[in-house]
């Protein structure tokens, strides 16, 4: 069975902080792949970062970065310098070796002006 | 606009009716799905297609509930005697499948209420 938990139900910020959303992941599958997912209040999930299990390298795109530990099993996500367009629902996701992706349940980012 | 399209994007049923909805993939991609997502919760999966075929379904998938994608293009999905437990959003997504695995392109969602 697969598990994707994010234990961050709600943050909170104010604008220009830096912001690190947890995923913490559970598979049997030695080749899977993650996925970070956000989803505005017009309810579209727009696709952020795909990333291999052979492939720990962390990225960086402008502002976004992600950080994927194997050891934890965990693949992060941090925002610098948060935006208040940033304001959403986050979800990150694992596909194993079949076909289907599960989903954390996700984690609601406020940013505050 | 070439991403994925759903329709409708809204609708309201009575309890004991049918309804269908309709997703257009990327007209590339291969591989469609459909998810279900309640308030508060992440998308679960329902199904999926490669191509026209049918090849996994979610024992969330009840008798009442059927898809299908009967040219490898659009997709419909139908609800039969809807429950109110059916209302959510029903998410379509599509992706590319060569080689490699690809991220799948979602749509805005058709969100189903039950009265």
């Amino acid at each position: 069975a697969q598990k994707v938990t994010q234990a961050q139900t709600e943050i909170s910020v104010v604008e220009k902080e830096d912001v690190t959303l947890d995923c913490v992941y559970e598979t049997r599958d030695t080749t899977y792949y993650l996925f970070w997912y956000k989803q505005p209040p017009s309810g579209e999930l727009v696709f952020l970062i795909r990333r291999n299990s052979f492939d720990e390298q962390n990225e960086i795109s402008g502002r976004y970065s992600w950080n994927f530990q194997k050891s934890t099993s965990s693949f992060n996500f941090t925002i610098t310098a948060s935006q208040v367009v940033d304001s959403a629902v986050y979800f990150c996701a694992l596909k194993g070796s079949g076909s289907r992706l599960t989903f954390g349940e996700g984690t609601q980012l406020t940013v505050n002006p | 606009d070439t991403g994925v399209s759903q329709d409708p994007r809204h609708k309201i049923t009575k309890r004991g009716q049918n309804v269908t909805f309709r997703c257009d993939p990327i007209s590339e991609h291969n591989r469609l799905y459909w998810y279900r997502q309640t308030l508060g919760q992440g998308p679960e999966f329902l199904t999926y297609f490669q191509n026209e075929a049918q090849l996994e379904k979610s024992r969330l998938l009840s008798d009442r509930f059927s898809a299908e994608r009967p040219k490898g293009s659009f997709s419909t999905l139908e609800i039969q005697r809807t429950e109110q437990g059916d209302s959510a959003m029903y998410l379509c997504a599509s992706s590319l499948r060569v080689s490699t695995e690809s991220e799948a392109f979602f749509g805005q969602g058709t969100r189903l209420t039950v009265v």
